[in-house]
């Protein structure tokens, strides 16, 4: 099983590039989400989609969109990049243990940089 | 004020030792609570999910502390592949990640 697969794993842009990071899931989850890790700030939710054709505002969205083409894939835009957004970017899915927990499978990340 | 606040650390422990790490969290409908580790540059895996009656897997326990609002994760016997950052997790609406505890183990 592959999990969660997560391009590129490093982009440099120049201030006002646009990019998409692409990520695909195999584990069939309806949920998924994406993160921003900076240091000392610790993960932070951008978007997140509950089921196929939905998505919603996390807690720091701007400058962000993002589609969720299928169940599988769940697609984050930069439309103009900003310095502010050079983070590590973590795409996640999700699925439902017992006893009400929750397990986040994560991608290996996106080392962005914008100059 | 942070939702779910952690010491940074780092922790510096020799082989063998037992650390502590707390985590608050400030908000009161958190019902469910996670302890995810993170090596250097890789992403975060889940270690253990934390129940209200508190939870042992091997080396590493969970407790929960309700009225106090703080999560703790106690590992014993600690190897220097234990060496990693430690994220606390608080779930109310949303799931929510502290900054993470360093931990080094050291030989």
């Amino acid at each position: 099983n592959a999990g969660v697969t997560q391009t590129p794993k490093f982009q440099v842009l120049k201030t006002g590039q646009s990019m998409t990071l692409q990520c695909a899931q195999d584990m069939n989850h309806n949920s998924m989400y994406w993160y921003r890790q900076d240091p000392g700030m610790g993960l932070r939710l951008i978007y997140y989609s509950a089921s196929e054709g939905t998505t919603d505002k996390g807690e720091v969205p701007n400058g962000y969109n993002v589609s969720r083409l299928n169940k599988r894939e769940f697609s984050l835009r930069l439309e103009s990049a900003a310095p502010s957004q050079t983070s590590v970017y973590f795409c996640a899915s999700s699925e439902v243990t017992g006893q009400g927990g929750e397990k986040l499978f994560f991608g290996s990340g996106t080392q962005l940089s914008v100059l | 004020r942070k939702e779910v606040e952690q010491d940074p650390g780092p922790f510096n422990v020799p082989e063998g030792a037992t650390v502590a790490f707390n985590c608050t969290y400030s908000n009161s409908a958190s019902q469910s609570f996670f302890w995810y580790r993170q090596d250097c540059r890789k992403e975060p895996k889940l270690l253990m999910s934390v129940y209200s009656s508190g939870n042992e897997d091997g080396r590493f326990t969970a407790q929960l502390n309700r009225a106090s609002q703080y999560i703790s994760l106690l590992i014993r016997d600690s190897k220097l592949s234990d060496s990693a950052t430690y994220l606390c997790v608080a779930r109310g609406n949303k799931l929510v990640f502290g900054a993470g505890t360093i931990l080094r183990v050291k030989s």
